[in-house]
């Protein structure tokens, strides 16, 4: 069955440190991967996203996300987290080509400690 | 005026009612949908619609209906209301060109509670 995995269900940081929050997909072809982020009591906000060629993408906000076909992966990171990143983050996917439905995985929430 | 909006923001209904939420879009986007977001199991897809006469289950549709008045509105029932539903639920469109952004467009959620 298709899946969406974010081994992570809170992370906590330091501001100032760097961050990478996990994503693995199970799909039988490459999909569109994509990275949302919900401040408290908001929607969800586009990040970045990865449709195909370089597998390093850059986002907003200072975040960028690689893809790792081998590994399944889309993993998101930032070099130096700020207060204001503290959020919950999804990861998602889309079957390419197809009706564009999105997967999320079940969300990642990050604290960030001053 | 937001892109994808929805109404109302905030919900507390009785077991065993009926209750509409709506959703209204400006983005000209043929496709919306209706997801359901609990915590610790991310977005889940209640419904969609690529287009008006275009509409399909998603994988959580049990105890739902949904109605697509026009391309820009597309309303989500619960014809008789139980606690389980309490959750946050979230509208959205796509744009529907081929590769295109295949970016979502969320609105900012209604807070249902079931009592």
């Amino acid at each position: 069955a298709q899946s969406v995995t974010q081994p992570d269900i809170h992370i906590t940081v330091s501001e100032g440190a760097s961050l990478e929050l996990r994503c693995n997909y199970s799909y039988g072809a490459t999909p569109y991967l994509f990275w949302y982020v919900q401040s408290p009591g908001q929607g969800l906000q586009l990040l970045l996203k990865y449709f195909s060629g370089d597998t390093l993408v850059q986002g907003i906000k200072g975040f960028e996300a690689e893809f790792k076909r081998s590994q399944s992966s889309f993993n998101l990171r930032k070099p130096s987290v700020h207060w204001s990143d503290a959020a919950e983050y999804f990861c998602a996917v889309a079957l390419s080509g197809g009706y564009n439905k999105l997967i999320f995985g079940a969300g990642t929430r990050l604290a960030v400690h001053p | 005026d937001a892109d994808v909006t929805q109404t109302p923001r905030n919900r507390i209904t009785k077991t065993g009612k009926r209750i509409m939420l709506e959703c209204s879009q400006t983005k000209g986007h043929d496709r919306m949908y209706w997801y359901r977001q609990d915590p610790g199991l991310g977005l889940r897809l209640i419904y969609y619609s690529f287009d008006v006469k275009d509409i399909n289950k998603g994988e959580i549709s049990d105890g739902y209906s949904v109605s697509r008045q026009a391309q820009a509105k597309f309303s989500l029932s619960l014809e008789s209301a139980i606690p389980n539903q309490t959750a946050l639920y979230f509208c959205a469109t796509s744009d529907p060109s081929g590769q295109g952004s295949y970016g979502y467009t969320f609105g900012s959620g209604t807070r249902l509670t079931v009592v």
